[in-house]
This record gives structure tokens, sequence and C-alpha cells, in this order.
């Protein structure tokens, strides 16, 4: 079993739509989950941080972490062209040392205007 | 310059050339990483150095070679690569401390073609 899986996609959504994305993981030692987007040609950059269970929102987005399901989630309401991106999440273990990030495959989003 | 940058943006190279990544973080981090992102697949980490030591190396082969003189610099020296080692290849870094570990921002990568 892998470690995180996310289904790669691509998704395609018209602009307005609410995009909805996922990972599950297998590792229970993970604390800190993270969404990443990446644009064509660019590095990843850092959109969502969370620690533990619960959501978290940052105005068009909202992460969601459920640690009895292991499994995470990002919505993004009011989709704009400008959303299309990869997605990858990640996520770590807690404790001074423990700074290895577990990736997904990332999952590509296209908002058609 | 701010975050973490990288040169050069575009590699191109053969089999038998000797060449290195550049990687530098103005964040004040401690912690610096290689990872190798290839289509289709998880970003895959090669090295992490933490305090300038190296702590880990994820059974990279040997033709891959780190190095990071101070808290802000990395390199990645490339020797005799093969094709399957086109990827596109992204710096990393990170404050980490006795509490725990802050996420990692990446630098926009080096886009490697081995020919």
């Amino acid at each position: 079993q892998k470690e995180v899986e996310q289904d790669p996609g691509p998704l395609s959504v018209p602009e307005g739509a609410i995009v909805s994305l996922n990972c599950t993981y297998s590792n229970s030692a993970f604390q800190y989950f993270m969404w990443y987007r990446q644009y064509s040609r660019k590095g990843p950059e850092l959109l969502m941080y969370t620690y533990s269970s619960g959501n978290k929102e940052d105005g068009r987005f909202t992460a969601q972490v459920d640690k009895s399901s292991k499994y995470i989630s990002l919505f993004i309401r009011d989709s704009q062209p400008s959303d299309s991106a990869t997605y990858l999440c990640a996520m770590s273990a807690a404790g001074y040392g423990n700074n290895r990030l577990a990736f997904g495959k990332g999952n590509q989003v296209v908002v058609i205007p | 310059e701010t975050g973490v940058t990288q040169t050069p943006r575009h590699l191109v190279m053969g089999m038998t050339n000797k060449k290195s990544l550049k990687c530098e973080q103005h964040l004040g981090h401690n912690a610096m990483y290689w990872y190798k992102q290839s289509a289709k697949k998880p970003l895959e980490l090669m090295f992490v150095y933490n305090f300038k030591e190296q702590t880990e190396n994820n059974s990279v082969p040997s033709r891959f070679s780190p190095e990071c003189p101070n808290s802000s610099h990395l390199f990645l020296h490339l020797h005799t690569l093969q094709p399957e080692d086109s990827a596109l290849y992204l710096c990393a870094s990170s404050q980490e401390d006795r509490g725990g570990t802050d996420t990692q921002y990446f630098g926009p990568g080096t886009r490697l073609t081995v020919l």
C-alpha cells in the first residue's frame, strides 16, 4: 500500500464550480497536512497547512482533515481559470527530525471559462 | 531575491557531461532538500540537510552528489547521468527546531534533459 494515495485526475470543471480534491494515507503518525499548488513549469507553492484533524478556511479554499478515516480534502469554491494547476497533498509526522514529507502524485485541475 | 531560487532553470546535458545545479534560500531556514519530480509520480525525496549535515539519502545513485557548504546554499553535482534521470529537480527549505517541523518551501526547479 502506498503511503499517500491521490487520484491524479485530470479534473475539468466549469468556472464557478466547486472543486473537490482528496487524499488518503496509511501512516497514522502523520500530524501535519499540506496542500501545494503547482502551475506548469513552476515549483510547488504552499496553499494550505493544517495540524491534526479539523477544518481550515482561507478565502475560497477549505482544507479538511479526518484523522480517524486517514482522509484529507481540499475544496475550492467559485473556481477561476487561474486555479488551473496541479494540486499536491503532502503530510508529515510530528516531532523534531521528522521533516520528511510524503506526497501524493498530484491532481491536475482545469477550470474552463 | 526572495524565497528559494534555483539555477539554471533548464539544462540539457549529454550522458558524459558533468554539471551542477544550484539552490539558494533567502528565508533563514536551517534545512534544505533535493527532490526529483517525474511525470505521473509523487515527488521523490533525494537528500536532506539539517544544519548543513546530510541526514537522509534515499538510495540515490552515486552519479548524484549533493553539497551543502552553508545553511543557505545547496548544490547537486551531476555526472554520467542516464536518460531516465531527465526530470524536474526541485530544491526546498524549511525551519527545523525542537518544537517540530515547519512546512517546506520550494524553488522553481531545474528542468533537466539527459540526451
